[in-house]
This record gives C-alpha cells, sequence and structure tokens, in this order.
C-alpha cells in the first residue's frame, strides 16, 4: 500500500484559516471514515487532533476541524495561531486491515 | 492517566534484531477494544505504521515488514514488544509505542519514542 499524498508544506498569517489535504484511494480514505490527523511538534510523539474524520478528542482547540469527500479527506485549522506550527500527518485504515500514515505537510505561520 | 513508556537498545549492527517494549501503566493492557501499536519514524522522513496486537494476542502487520516482524503481548506485565529481524540502516528510526482502536487509526497515547540506530 502507498502512503496517503500530503502537501510537503503549507503556510499562513496568525488569525487566517488554512486547510490540508490528503488523498488517498477507494480502498482506504474513500472506503472507510477510519480518518484521523496528527499534530508533530520538533523532537515530541505525535498529538490526536482529529479521529473518524471529524471528531475532535477532548482537550483539542475547536479551531481545527476534519472532513472527508470522496477519496479526500481535508484538516483545517482556523485562527492561526503561533503554537499551531508543527508537522501534520493524515492516517486511514485501509483494507487487507493495513493503516496508512500520509507523507506530512509542515505548517508555517508567517 | 494512561502512559507508555518504551524502551530497548539504541544501537544496533546490521543483521541484527531489533528488540523493543512497551510498559503499559496507568490502565490494563487488556481494556476491552484497545489495541497496542508500533510506529516509526526515520529521522526527517514520515510515520509509518509498524504492527498492532490485542491483548488476546490477535495481531495486524504491515505487509512491508511482516516477514522480519513478530509483535508479542505479555498481560502479566502489562506489556507489549517488538521484534524485527535482519536490520539495516533502513530500519533507523524513532520508534514509537501507542494505543489505538483498531481498526481505526485513532493512536491516542504514545509512547515518548526510542532512537534506534543500525550501523556497523
Amino acid at each position: 500500500q502507498s502512503a496517503l499524498t500530503q502537501p510537503a508544506s503549507v503556510s499562513g498569517s496568525p488569525g487566517q484559516s488554512i486547510t490540508i489535504s490528503c488523498s488517498g484511494g477507494g480502498s482506504d480514505i474513500g472506503a472507510y471514515n477510519y480518518v484521523s490527523w496528527y499534530q508533530q511538534h520538533p523532537g515530541k510523539a505525535p498529538k490526536l487532533m482529529i479521529s473518524d474524520v471529524s471528531n475532535r478528542p477532548s482537550g483539542v482547540s475547536n479551531r481545527f476541524s476534519g472532513s472527508k469527500s470522496g477519496n479526500t479527506a481535508s484538516l483545517t485549522i482556523s485562527g492561526l495561531q503561533a503554537e499551531d506550527e508543527a508537522d501534520y500527518y493524515c492516517s486511514s485504515y485501509s483494507t487487507s486491515n493495513t493503516l496508512l500514515f500520509g507523507g506530512g505537510t509542515k505548517l508555517t505561520i508567517l | 492517566q494512561l502512559q507508555l513508556q518504551d524502551s530497548g537498545p539504541g544501537l544496533l549492527k546490521p543483521s541484527e534484531t531489533l528488540s523493543l517494549t512497551c510498559t503499559v501503566s496507568g490502565g490494563s493492557i487488556t481494556t476491552s477494544q484497545n489495541y497496542w501499536g508500533w510506529i516509526r519514524q526515520p529521522p526527517g522522513r514520515a510515520l509509518e505504521w509498524i504492527g498492532s496486537i490485542y491483548y488476546s494476542e490477535n495481531t495486524y502487520y504491515n505487509p512491508s515488514l511482516k516477514s522480519r516482524l513478530t509483535i508479542s503481548v505479555d498481560t502479566s506485565k502489562n506489556q507489549f514488544s517488538l521484534k524485527l529481524s535482519s536490520v539495516t540502516a533502513a530500519d533507523t528510526a524513532v520508534y514509537y509505542c501507542a494505543r489505538h482502536y483498531f481498526p481505526n487509526c485513532d493512536f491516542d497515547s504514545w509512547g515518548q519514542g526510542t532512537l534506534v540506530t543500525v550501523s556497523s
């Protein structure tokens, strides 16, 4: 199975909104609502930000939201803050009981 | 609060077997629906799922690693372990253990990560 496809980088100014896409196929994102998003700061373990396409775990800011259309999932961060600068990874369940991660997207706050 | 602590040797030679253990505290490894997974991240690169196990020893492996991989669980010690044989430099990575609810990919509790370097 190939990794999910994400843009290598995105950027935005404080207060703005950005969207990170995650492209898969009909055997992963398109077939199941098991899509998660992670935030990872340098030298730290990833942190779960979104599960089940659009659910926010307790404690995650409501500035983070997730969605899916067809074979593509998206993470939107509104009201960008300096602390949002990090790497973001999407993940999905795939057929044959495997889990996939995206290549990661580096978010830069301008 | 659930905590995961991964541990193991940080330096291996090519062809050796990588062995890591994750100790779970603040909760039971036999809790219903909890799966225990391993994820790795080569320096400067993306996350890669290695495999997951349920306390009943039901396991799921990344097909690209399956031939070299064994994940096991020790319920008496509240631990689960990873063994990856015949390592090469390509296996150099930070290895994380984490909890999720298979088949979901929602890893919500993570260990701190262990850097494993394969070098002659």
